[in-house]
């Protein structure tokens, strides 16, 4: 079955130390997104990839960072420069198309800082 | 600027009875508007999408949304509601066809008592 598939599903790092997020699709979409969903906050948007090698900044961009060497593949790293990393992360992606295709997303991936 | 709102937290409905989760919108040209539920600990699910035509819009499991200009609103509604209904739901909408021009609503709980 075609999807996106997130690992690990939870996840504690301590403070100082960098994590990194993998996503993978199945799905043959050039678009990737990673969101961040904190409680009562809704989504709002990490990085986003239109292609492969590019990526372009979303509205929460800083202290992470993402490489998009393969269709397949968008891993977004939280990096020691993020102050406040605990909370779910969603990775996504959006079929080929005129943009009025909706996201597919993955299961999620729960971060808790220590 | 685009936005979404969902001017309600939580939402509670018995079981069997008629529901509707609220959500309105703002942009500046012809919107993109799309439902999603999520369930504990998972990643978001498609339901229903607006993109032109009809205002009545059917989705997954039962759910349909109404499309309306004058009030731009955009409301998802179920005639008869059950108890794995309960979940998070998410509005969002996109203006145009940029890939990352999508915006999400800050969620709204409903629970189905029972």
């Amino acid at each position: 079955d075609g999807g996106i598939t997130q690992s690990p599903k939870y996840l504690f790092r301590k403070e100082g130390q960098n994590v990194t997020l993998s996503c993978e699709q199945n799905l043959n979409h050039d678009a990737m997104y990673w969101y961040r969903q904190d409680p009562g906050q809704g989504l709002r948007l990490i990085y986003y990839s239109q292609i492969v090698n590019d990526f372009q900044k979303g509205d929460i961009a800083e202290g992470y960072s993402v490489s998009r060497e393969k269709k397949e593949s968008f891993p977004l790293t939280v990096t020691s420069a993020q102050k406040n990393p605990t909370a779910f992360y969603l990775c996504a992606s959006i079929p080929p198309g005129k943009g009025t295709g909706e996201l597919f997303f993955g299961e999620g991936s729960r971060l808790t800082v220590l | 600027a685009q936005s979404v709102a969902q001017p309600e937290d939580q939402v509670n409905v018995a079981e069997g009875n008629p529901l509707t989760v609220k959500c309105t919108y703002s942009v500046s040209g012809n919107p993109y508007l799309f439902w999603y539920v999520q369930y504990p600990n998972r990643g978001l699910q498609f339901l229903l999408k607006y993109i032109t035509g009809d205002n009545l819009v059917k989705g997954s499991y039962g759910f349909e949304a109404e499309f309306n200009k004058s009030q731009t609103s955009f409301h998802l509604k179920k005639p008869s509601a059950l108890v794995s209904d309960s979940a998070l739901y998410f509005c969002a909408v996109r203006e145009g066809t940029g890939a990352n021009n999508l915006f999400f609503g800050t969620g709204t709980r409903l629970t189905v008592i029972p």
